[in-house]
């Protein structure tokens, strides 16, 4: 149980242009979901939690016009990377949070690979 | 503000053998969760254990363990039995919501390499 899915798990765009990844949880309902970005050997960075129905919640530094996020349904989130140039090429996951008879819980995507040429 | 060390880079461990992989965090909150992920070279984020504070009883998931010393605040994990497959990226993680507002900060990561 509590499966997240990611898509695109890679994605090349051309400079300029916006790229937008999709997070789906398969079998729980998902209120609060996270997303994170990861540089090569390096560890996980929270940019953002979304909560389904309401506006998300960014980290410092993080610019909420160049990472739009959106959680319109207890499924699905997605992050939208607009104007993407070659700096924004990373790792993005996606994670949401769970319960379960041990409490709290979270899952994560299978990320995404973000290459801008 | 809440930070999370794991003061070794890289390990090995032979086969069959037991590795502790160390984890110490900074709060000045009372309750919150501790996890521990494992990201092997798939990069796919795979929850290995997770303990709430509150809870003194130190969790235990199969061949994985903690030892969880909340006054020190030492959060280490013990690995029975390695497996070659257990060779990956290991994350600790600190976790707190308060109001709504979720605080999840990963440390960076201790390479584990499990030997033949």
């Amino acid at each position: 149980g509590a499966v997240v899915s990611q898509h695109p798990s890679r994605v090349i765009c051309k400079s300029g242009t916006s790229v937008k990844i999709e997070c789906r949880s398969l079998d729980f309902q998902a209120t609060t979901m996270f997303w994170y970005r990861q540089f090569p050997k390096q560890s996980l960075m929270l940019m953002a939690t979304s909560n389904e129905g309401s506006k998300a919640t960014y980290e410092q530094g993080v610019e909420k016009d160049k990472f739009l996020i959106n959680h319109a349904s207890l499924t699905l989130s997605t992050l939208t990377v607009t104007s993407a140039h070659p700096e924004d090429s990373s790792f993005y996951i996606c994670s949401a949070r769970f319960l379960d008879r041990r409490g709290d819980g979270y899952t994560f995507g299978s990320g995404t690979r973000l290459t801008v040429v | 503000a809440q930070t999370v060390t794991q003061s070794q880079p890289e390990m090995s461990v032979q086969e069959a053998e037991t590795v502790t992989l160390s984890c110490t965090y900074d709060t000045s909150e009372s309750n919150y969760y501790l996890f521990w992920y494992k990201q092997p070279p798939s990069r796919q984020m795979i929850l290995v254990i997770r303990q709430e504070a509150y809870k003194q009883q130190n969790a235990t998931e199969n061949r994985f363990s903690v030892n969880f010393q909340k006054a020190a605040k030492s959060f280490s994990l013990k690995i029975s039995d390695s497996q070659l497959g257990d060779t990956a990226m290991y994350f600790c993680a600190f976790m707190n919501h308060v109001s709504g507002t979720y605080k999840y900060i990963f440390g960076t990561g201790t390479r584990l390499k499990v030997l033949a």
